[in-house]
């Protein structure tokens, strides 16, 4: 099993709609979990944290479910800048903080 | 503060050139990682510094050396380097164990 997946996109979406990503991962020993977005040529920027089942912010909202070891992020009201890659990272276990990025998927918010 | 400051941005080397890829922070954070990207694919990880100290080194060449000569600083040296090399370098830093915040990258290509 890969350390982390992703799931496959490209996701096409309209202006306004709900779209909701998932990842899992396979360290069981993972204790923190970050969503990444990169625009392209651009850097990743952190768009949100997890350190306990869940975090919220705006219209995003991070789930954890560490019985099944899978996060998701879920993405309301979209809006066209919304439009990039969301890359899923969990932090290693321990206090070394390998940060392995899953492949990302690609969202595309259309007018 | 979250900033991360990577020099130079870009940079264009021969196959027999040595060149230092640089990166400063000043949030306090005692762990600094170097990613290399490709095109339309995640962030790699090659090493992650813990206290100034190596911990983590993803079987990277030899050709890419790196260096942490403070808390502040990490280097990525380079030498030999192939075309195949020509990439994103990107640094980060965090807390351990906490999200990492990146540079902007410095876009190499070899020639």
């Amino acid at each position: 099993r890969k350390e982390v997946e992703q799931d496959p996109g490209p996701f096409n979406v309209p202006e306004g709609a709900t779209v909701a990503f998932n990842c899992t991962y396979s360290n069981s020993a993972s204790q923190s979990f970050f969503w990444y977005r990169q625009d392209c040529r651009k850097e990743p920027k952190l768009l949100m944290s997890v350190y306990s089942s869940g975090n919220e912010d705006g219209r995003f909202t991070a789930q954890l479910n560490r019985a099944s070891q899978y996060i998701s992020l879920l993405i309301r009201d979209s809006k066209l800048s919304d439009s990039a890659t969301y890359l899923c990272v969990p932090g290693g276990g321990g206090s070394q903080g390998n940060l392995i990025f899953g492949k990302g998927t690609k969202l595309s918010v259309k007018p | 503060d979250t900033e991360v400051t990577q020099t130079p941005k870009h940079l264009v080397m021969g196959m027999t050139n040595k060149k230092s890829l640089k990166c400063e922070q000043h949030m306090g954070h005692r762990a600094m990682y170097w990613y290399k990207q490709k095109a339309k694919k995640p962030p790699e990880l090659m090493f992650v510094y813990s206290y100034e100290k190596l911990s983590i080194n993803e079987s990277v060449p030899s050709r890419f050396s790196p260096e942490c000569p403070n808390s502040s600083l990490l280097n990525l040296h380079l030498h030999a380097l192939q075309p195949e090399d020509s990439a994103l370098y990107l640094c980060a830093s965090s807390k351990t164990g906490r999200e990492a915040f990146f540079g902007q990258g410095t876009r190499l290509t070899v020639v």
